[in-house]
């Protein structure tokens, strides 16, 4: 069955830095668009970036452009989400999800919890 | 502010039906067949339960069903139970650059 894990969530102070990682199985991982969403302490969904299944094109929310970049190795079946210039405005469960172009996000992870605070 | 308008909250008694609303615009919801719907139990991941306007995955229950009108794509549970309570949150399409927008949720209580 498909399986997304999340790692490297903590809290981080503003201004810090952060790399969040989601492992991968169930599904050939490499003919996958992926995706990172988060959703702030009782607040929406807001999807943050997108990457294709050849890392051949990247995507991202305005929000967090020129701060985060999306990453994957299909070879370890992971995808990562490194996180700069954090403010606290980026604290939430940042979820790691399989998406199908344009259609859906089929499959999320549980979530990791990042916090920027002082 | 959320792209796509849900109520906030919506409610309803077993065995009841309840339909949950997700305004956008011609950009997104009314220009493409691509509304998706998602529920959320508390402290838990979103998990598919229609795409594509109306079709549901495998194991989700016939009693969810979708459709849209113009604008507004609909979210309809039938026979309502006690694990229906959770937030649902509608997806769809866009034609902007960021490609996938979200509604800001809707708070299911069943009574």
């Amino acid at each position: 069955q498909v399986q997304l894990v999340e790692s490297g969530g903590g809290l981080v102070k503003p201004g810090g830095s952060l790399r969040l990682s989601c492992a991968a199985s169930g599904f050939t991982f490499s003919d996958y668009y992926m995706s990172w969403i988060r959703q702030a302490p009782g607040k929406g969904l807001e999807w943050v970036s997108y990457i294709s299944s050849s890392s051949s094109y990247t995507n991202y929310a305005d929000s967090v452009k020129g701060r985060f970049t999306i990453s994957r190795d299909n070879a370890k079946n992971s995808l990562y989400l490194q996180m700069n210039s954090l403010r606290a405005e980026d604290t939430a469960v940042y979820y790691c999800a399989r998406w199908i172009p344009d259609t859906r996000v089929d499959y999320w992870g549980q979530g990791t919890l990042v916090t920027v605070s002082s | 502010q959320s792209a796509l308008t849900q109520p906030a909250s919506v409610s309803g008694s077993p065995g009841q039906s309840i339909t949950i609303s997700c305004t956008g615009t011609s950009s997104d919801v009314g220009g493409y067949n691509y509304v998706s719907w998602y529920q959320q139990h508390p402290g838990k991941a979103p998990k598919l339960m229609i795409y594509d306007v109306s079709n549901r995955p495998s194991g989700v229950s016939n009693r969810f069903s979708g459709s849209k009108s113009g604008n507004t794509a609909s979210l309809t549970i039938s026979g309502l139970q006690a694990e229906d309570e959770a937030d649902y949150y509608c997806s769809s399409y866009t034609s902007s650059s960021t490609l996938l927008v979200f509604g800001g949720g809707t708070k299911l209580t069943v009574l």
